[in-house]
């Protein structure tokens, strides 16, 4: 099963502009992670963020989470071309198994 | 350069054939996992694996089987029970302590002949 949803499902913007997506997801977890994923290829790790955290940043990446909402949002600014691609959140559940459990993913894509 | 290979990049697949997904790394990481996408759609997981010689179900196991002979090697066998076999197929892996981020391979496309 699913554990989250990303919001939107697609997303086009310009070149410069920011974007933003957002997940949420039912159970409580342990932490949250964004993955990128290029067309065709394997998913590439962007950023964990713990369960007692609310920001995170990482370079042009902020992350936040709202475990009262059990939802967090993936900013991207200053998008850039290469930024084309799907993102996926994924949480790991509070029972220690380590198991990633992933969402739908949102199609981002730059127009230059 | 540690990585995670899998191979072959596209396999066909014959009806009534089992065929093997390899999944190698050499980042000294304890658990390996393999996952099923379908188009637009997010991973699903079939197996993992935490230590040599033991690994547990995912959430969508019927019709795949798996190995786990060597810590550096994880392969998948897609069996002719997997009546829609028609998928990308990815490996990954991670060290167990802390929630660490999980590694992918290029993944495996599979089709049907």
């Amino acid at each position: 099963s699913q554990q989250g949803e990303e919001d939107p499902q697609a997303l086009s913007i310009q070149e410069g502009e920011n974007a933003t997506m957002n997940c949420s997801y039912k159970t409580s977890i342990n932490n949250l992670q964004w993955y990128r994923q290029n067309s065709g290829r394997g998913l590439v790790h962007l950023i964990l963020i713990r369960s007692n955290e609310r920001e995170k940043h990482s370079g042009r990446l902020r992350v936040t989470l709202d475990t009262s909402k059990k939802s967090s949002s993936l900013l991207i600014t200053a998008s850039r071309a290469a930024d084309t691609a799907s993102y996926f959140c994924a949480t790991v559940g509070n029972f220690g198994n380590e198991k990633l459990t992933f969402g739908t993913g949102t199609r981002l894509t730059i127009i230059p | 350069d540690g990585g995670i290979t899998q191979s072959p990049k596209y396999l066909f697949r014959k009806e009534g054939q089992n065929v093997t997904l390899s999944c190698e790394q050499n980042l000294n990481h304890d658990a390996m996992y393999w996952y099923r996408q379908d188009p637009g759609q997010g991973l699903r997981l079939i197996y993992y694996s935490q230590i040599v010689n033991d690994f547990q179900k995912g959430d969508i196991a019927e019709g795949y089987s798996v190995s786990r002979e060597k810590k550096e090697s994880f392969p998948l066998t897609v069996t002719s029970a997997q009546k829609n076999p028609t998928a990308f197929y990815l490996c990954a892996s991670s060290p167990l302590s802390g929630s660490q981020p999980q590694h992918f391979g290029d993944g495996t496309r599979l089709s049907i002949l």
